[in-house]
């Protein structure tokens, strides 16, 4: 079973559009994270809910939206998407907040 | 200066070599602290986790946190070479944020 999934694996746009990601854990954890992690491998952290609040919200620009339906899902949408958007995108769960994290396997999007 | 620093590496050793990977940080806060392995194209897997200073083993792999110091370090020993990845260091204090190291890059040659 997967513990922390994303959808979709892959995603390839035109600068402009407004996409989805999705993601869901299975781990009954109650804090979630999106990270950003660019061509260097660098891990940034975006957003963080807990028990669906939002606790961290990183200089993140506000084209991005996350949503948490309920605290085994979070959700990040993405509007006027830019060349800059272009990187792979971690969700993350934790049992606790500021405990040791679980992540997805990535969505890599890339904006044209 | 960043909260969290990392030789990126490449680290090139050869089969059954130890490895050790290491992390120095600036913030006295941060009490908790991890280490996750990437493969490419992966998302991170969470290798060790550790609170406070002292040592952690777990097989091959042996955490340590020296506080005093703000430096952690992650050994490997007889490395394979499927423990070839970008090995990720993670910190965090008495919050929900992470900082994560830019990671190091490790070849382990058969």
């Amino acid at each position: 079973d997967t513990a922390v999934s994303q959808t979709p694996k892959y995603l390839v746009t035109q600068m402009g559009n407004d996409k989805s990601i999705k993601c869901e854990q299975n781990l009954g954890h109650d804090t979630m994270y999106w990270y950003k992690q660019d061509s260097k491998k660098f891990l940034k952290i975006m957003f963080s809910y807990n028990n669906k609040e939002l606790i961290i919200n990183e200089t993140v620009p506000n084209r991005f939206s996350p949503k948490s339906p309920d605290k085994a899902h979070l959700n990040l949408h993405i509007n006027s998407l830019e060349l800059g958007d272009s990187a792979v995108y971690f969700c993350a769960s934790s049992p606790l907040a500021g405990r040791e994290q679980y992540f997805g396997p990535g969505t890599r999007l890339t904006v044209t | 200066q960043k909260e969290v620093e990392q030789d990126p590496g490449p680290l090139s050793v050869p089969e059954g070599a130890i490895v050790s990977l290491n992390c120095t940080y600036s913030n006295s806060a941060f009490q908790y602290f991890m280490w996750y392995r990437q493969y490419s194209r992966k998302g991170p897997e969470l290798l060790m986790y550790t609170y406070s200073s002292g040592n952690k083993e777990d097989g091959r792999f042996t955490a340590q946190v020296d506080k005093s110091s703000k430096y952690i370090s992650l050994f490997i020993r007889d490395s394979q070479p499927s423990d070839s990845a970008t090995y990720l260091c993670a910190m965090s204090g008495n919050f929900n944020k992470f900082y994560f190291g830019s990671g190091t890059k490790l070849n382990v040659k058969p």
